[in-house]
């Protein structure tokens, strides 16, 4: 499989639930970002890593626990969510993080806090 | 002055006709302009980016258009076609902090009637 794949698609949770977010790449990037889109509002950085290392929390909340174990793979493990925070949750990568750099993005997990 | 304003937020185009989207902003430290495609169910997808030493950018049918003095840029879609009935974003990014960061518009939904 190519690209920027994203699992599960789809997830409905309660508040109290923990869940994960999976986003794995295929293209031999070394850059992989968290998005956040909600309806009618611009994406929503969250979190960049950069070969690996945290370069970026764009001031989430705690609830939301980012997670890279090797430059293919990302996680977002989530617990104790709030309703509002239902939107599209995307992954994208790119060569590295840097300037003119292309981000390539994941098709996004649908998620539905109850 | 970190906002990119983007307009409108929907657009209805007969088939053939011109699509314009535009995108504003504060910052002049912005310095990589690109525009994203999105469709339903799929991750936004690069179409075309422009650097802002030039003044316009063509790829196929679709240009990117920039005024530096106005800090402005948009999106023209030639001979617009039902397949580019789509979400598009505009962003900017520059370097802050270290790391380069985009900033994206908040969407135009083009509709192309047949």
């Amino acid at each position: 499989e190519t690209g920027v794949t994203q699992t599960p698609r789809h997830l409905v949770m309660g508040m109290t639930n923990k869940k994960s977010l999976k986003c794995e790449q295929h293209l031999g990037h070394n850059a992989m970002y968290w998005y956040k889109q909600s309806a009618k509002k611009p994406l929503e950085l969250m979190f960049v890593y950069n070969f690996k290392e945290q370069t970026e929390n764009n001031s989430v909340p705690s609830r939301f626990s980012p997670e890279c174990p090797n430059s293919s793979h990302l996680f977002l493990h989530l617990h104790t969510l709030q309703p509002e925070d239902s939107a599209l949750y995307l992954c994208a990568s790119s060569q590295k993080q840097g300037i003119w750099q292309t981000q390539y993005f994941g098709p996004g997990t649908r998620l539905l806090v109850l | 002055q970190q906002q990119v304003k983007q307009s409108p937020q929907s657009l209805i185009v007969q088939k053939g006709g011109i699509s314009i989207i535009n995108c504003a902003y504060e910052n002049t430290a912005f310095d990589y302009f690109p525009w994203y495609q999105q469709f339903p169910g799929k991750g936004p997808a690069l179409l075309i980016a422009i650097r802002p030493d030039v003044s316009e950018k063509k790829e196929g049918r679709f240009t990117i258009s920039f005024n530096k003095s106005a800090k402005q840029f948009s999106l023209h879609i030639m001979d617009s076609q039902p397949g580019d009935s789509a979400t598009y974003f505009c962003a900017a990014s520059s370097l802050q902090g270290g790391t380069y960061k985009y900033i994206f518009g908040t969407g135009t939904r083009l509709k192309v009637l047949a």
